[in-house]
């Protein structure tokens, strides 16, 4: 089973909202990833968490700001967010190099 | 130069056309290759790792050309359900990130 599930799948929020978009997997991998895909253009790395604890930050706003509480669980909390951070949201995981994506949540900010 | 490069397509074939892909690496100290399948609006899957000796899987096979800095992606017999956008993703020095390619996108027609 590589099953990497996502919460919410789509997400419309203000510029002055907070929302958390939520990422789960059983599969014992220990590392898990966010990704940012912009409309024809390939997932962009933002974070990597390695057995719970951040190990990659690709320089991103700190309006995104990556929580690990355990390792099945993955978050994304977002405050103050730009119209150009509008855009699908992967999860991944792994347990080597083998990255295996969710479903993706699709947010709008407006 | 980009890391990773793709010809972005599309690809124009007819049912049970023979159609390769490839994909270029920047950087020789490449470790693992990797294609990915993605839908409209969908996550990216993992389709096939890329070994050293070639692997096949049904009617796809990757091949890696370390030489000449290289993956390859064939696709026998297409089918109307390979129209996708094939990502290919590169890992350097066994970390944690994949670097994608801009994807190569493939219309099977009837």
């Amino acid at each position: 089973d590589t099953e990497v599930t996502q919460t919410p799948k789509h997400l419309v929020m203000g510029m002055t909202n907070k929302k958390s978009l939520k990422c789960e997997q059983h599969m014992g991998h220990r590392a898990m990833y966010w990704y940012k895909q912009k409309a024809k253009k390939p997932p962009e790395l933002m974070f990597v968490y390695s057995y719970e604890k951040l190990s990659i930050n690709e320089s991103v706003p700190s309006r995104f700001s990556p929580e690990c509480p355990n390792s099945s669980l993955l978050n994304l909390h977002l405050h103050a967010l730009q119209p150009e951070d509008s855009a699908l949201y992967l999860c991944a995981s792994s347990r080597g190099v083998e990255q295996y994506f969710g479903p993706g949540t699709r947010l709008t900010v407006t | 130069r980009k890391e990773v490069e793709q010809d972005p397509g599309p690809f124009n074939v007819p049912e049970g056309a023979t159609v390769a892909f490839n994909c270029t690496y920047s950087n020789s100290a490449s470790q693992s290759f990797f294609w990915y399948r993605q839908d409209c609006r969908k996550e990216p899957k993992l389709l096939m790792s890329v070994y050293s000796s070639g692997n096949e899987d049904g009617r796809f096979t990757a091949q890696l050309n370390r030489a000449s800095q290289y993956i390859s992606l064939l696709i026998r017999d297409s089918k109307l359900s390979d129209s996708a956008t094939y990502l290919c993703a590169v890992n350097v020095d066994s970390s944690y990130k994949l670097i994608f390619g801009s994807g190569t996108r493939l219309l099977v027609r009837p």
